[in-house]
Formats: C-alpha cells, sequence, structure tokens
C-alpha cells in the first residue's frame, strides 16, 4: 500500500541552488497538488494538475516550477532556492473531481535553505 | 468565499478526557467535510468524511456530524488516549469547476493527551 511516496524525505540547501521534488502516487489519481507546511500559515497550495500534462498555479507559486509528465509523477522544482522556501512540503492526490473524494497525501519532505 | 475556521490550538486534555475541537465552514453550494489527523513527522491521513448534511463520519472513536444549519463539522471523541496527540484539520471540498482549488483547509488545532 504505497499511496503517495515523496522523494527526498530531508533535504539541505544553500541559497541559490535548485533541486527538484519527486512525488509518485499509485492509486491512478488524476489529480495532484503540492502544498507547503509552514507553522503558523496551515497549507498553502502551490501548484496542482488536473491531468497528465497539465499544470497550474495555486495560491504561493512564485520561485517554484512543476511538471506532470505521466500520470503517476508530479515534479516540483527550485530553480533558485532561497531561505523564505525553508518549508515541509507536502504532495497530494485524488481520484477525481467528485466533492466526495479526499486528497490523499505523502508524508512529505523537510528541506532547509540556508 | 469559502473558508474553514478552527478553534485555536494548543489544546491540552488528560487521558480519558472529552474531545471536542469545533469546525465552521463558509461555502457555496454543498460541499463534503473532512476531518484529517497529522501525527509528528507525518502526513495528513484521513480520519473521516460527510457529504450530506446529518451525515456522521466516524472512525477510531471519532465523530464528526455535517450540520447545515450551523455550518458546523465538530470532531469529537469520548475518551482520548496519549496516542490521539497529533495535529487536527477540518476541511472542505466543493464540486466544481474550479476543481484545481476546490479543497479548502483550517489552520490546524494541536492535541496534547498527559498520561
Amino acid at each position: 500500500n504505497a499511496g503517495v511516496t515523496q522523494t527526498p524525505k530531508f533535504r539541505v540547501l544553500k541559497t541559490g541552488q535548485s533541486m527538484t521534488l519527486l512525488c509518485a502516487q499509485d492509486m491512478n489519481h488524476e489529480y495532484m497538488y503540492w502544498y507547503r507546511q509552514d507553522p503558523g500559515m496551515g497549507l498553502r497550495l502551490i501548484h496542482y494538475s488536473v491531468g497528465e500534462g497539465t499544470t497550474a498555479k495555486g495560491e504561493v507559486p512564485d520561485g517554484y516550477n512543476v511538471s506532470r509528465l505521466k500520470k503517476q509523477n508530479f515534479l516540483l522544482g527550485l530553480e533558485s532556492a532561497a531561505p523564505s522556501q525553508t518549508s515541509v512540503y507536502f504532495c497530494a492526490s485524488a481520484g477525481d473531481r467528485g466533492r466526495s473524494q479526499p486528497q490523499h497525501f505523502g508524508d512529505g519532505t523537510r528541506l532547509s535553505i540556508l | 468565499g469559502n473558508s474553514v475556521t478552527q478553534m485555536e490550538g494548543p489544546v491540552t486534555l488528560s487521558e480519558e478526557a472529552f474531545l471536542t475541537i469545533n469546525c465552521t465552514y463558509t461555502a457555496t453550494g454543498y460541499p463534503s467535510l473532512f476531518w484529517y489527523v497529522q501525527y509528528p513527522g507525518e502526513g495528513l491521513q484521513l480520519l473521516l468524511k460527510a457529504t450530506k448534511a446529518d451525515d456522521k463520519g466516524s472512525n477510531k472513536g471519532f465523530e464528526a456530524t455535517y450540520r447545515k444549519e450551523t455550518t458546523s463539522f465538530h470532531l469529537e471523541k469520548g475518551s482520548v488516549q496519549v496516542s490521539d496527540s497529533a495535529v487536527y484539520f477540518c476541511a472542505l471540498k466543493r464540486g466544481s469547476d474550479n476543481y484545481g482549488q476546490n479543497f479548502v483547509f483550517g489552520p490546524g488545532t494541536r492535541l496534547s493527551v498527559l498520561p
């Protein structure tokens, strides 16, 4: 029962470095999401995808890019990391847009930018 | 707009105490309502859900009833355990064309249960 898998689980970067966070789901879900979670801020939507080959901006997209080349994978990229991007990043997926369908979350990637 | 409001935490209880975490929402149409739980160092896990008015969701001793007249979905448990210590998120999902952003999460309520 893998569900949603995020890699890596932890990473420390220096300001200006780039990296890619990988999210993989094995539930054949159409919809995938990237959130960031910061103390006192709850969950904030960065980008999302409603199907293979599609992406769209969420609430806080600046400084991030995403790609959904395969249905099961959703990549989040930081081109030039900044300390303000220190956060815990969560990927989620949902089967369809029906209102009864919940989101399924990965365990998160803890990212520190020095 | 659509929003979810939760009681501010942290909530600290003794083991076997009764738990209530309040959640109220504002939404157009008829959303589904969810409670998620996040244990330390982990992602959010679905705890329970309700999809229409007067529905009761339940799981692991937790319950919540969809109250349309008061736009509420309060989480309750009769006797909490130390292992229930976590952050609890109330959320709604609308069925709409804006399906990418139709999930709305509350800010979370941290629960600490002391032995």
